[in-house]
């Protein structure tokens, strides 16, 4: 079953809106870790953010803001002012304490398109 | 520093042949992991090395594959022989520790296709 639901594949915005992607996880672990990682054109995954399952606490880095919620099994992710380097697939993942550290499972991405 | 790589950036063989991928992880790294995204499909895990010893393959699709990484720096992913279904883009990723603390660093994949 997975894990790791984003629902929403594309998302396309115009410069300077704001866009807001969904991730919704699934797990009976109480420790459990949660990722955000960005795929630009260039194809590498480039780190973003993790969260424990301990720290519920919301987290804003520049335009980036992430609102974690275990109620609603829920790590959703902000970008504020969206600008076109923005455009990219981005991923979500958890990692589970009854796996070994590293094994993330991934959910299929969202591509976010911003133009101009 | 440098981030983790991978060669070939894209390989393009015929059902049947053996392909073999390579990852350099960042330097010190001793934990190296690879992934796969077949198409239209989520990225999944495969293994994850801790040095030269594998941690954890509990990933890996079927016995087609072998992975290794003597000497605990670089790895290899040997796909023989290949198949159709394999077609995709195979990450690695390193980290230096194995705790939350030390978060998985990725390369630009190695995009595979089987024809």
């Amino acid at each position: 079953a997975q894990k790791v639901t984003q629902a929403q594949t594309e998302i396309s915005v115009v410069e300077k809106e704001d866009v807001t992607l969904d991730c919704v996880y699934e797990t009976r672990d109480t420790t459990y870790y949660l990722f955000w990682y960005k795929q630009p054109p260039s194809g590498e995954l480039v780190f973003l953010i993790r969260r424990n399952s301990f720290d519920e606490q919301n987290e804003i880095s520049g335009r980036y803001s992430w609102n974690f919620q275990k109620s609603t099994s829920s790590f959703n992710f902000t970008i504020t002012a969206s600008q076109v380097v923005d455009s990219a697939v981005y991923f979500c993942a958890l990692s589970e304490a009854v796996d070994s550290w590293g094994k993330l499972q991934f959910g299929a991405g969202t591509q976010v398109v911003v133009t101009p | 520093e440098a981030g983790v790589t991978q060669f070939p950036s894209h390989s393009v063989i015929e059902k049947g042949q053996t392909v073999t991928l390579r990852c350099d992880p960042i330097s010190g790294h001793d934990n190296l992991y690879w992934y796969r995204r077949v198409m239209g499909k989520e990225i999944k895990f495969l293994l994850h090395f801790v040095k030269e010893s594998k941690q954890d393959e509990s990933g890996m699709p079927n016995n087609r594959f072998l992975a290794e990484r003597t000497g605990g720096t670089y790895s290899t992913l040997k796909v023989q022989p290949a198949e159709l279904e394999d077609s995709g883009v195979y990450f690695c990723a390193s980290s230096q520790g194995w705790n939350y603390n030390s978060p998985l660093h990725f390369g630009n994949g190695t995009r595979l296709t089987v024809t």
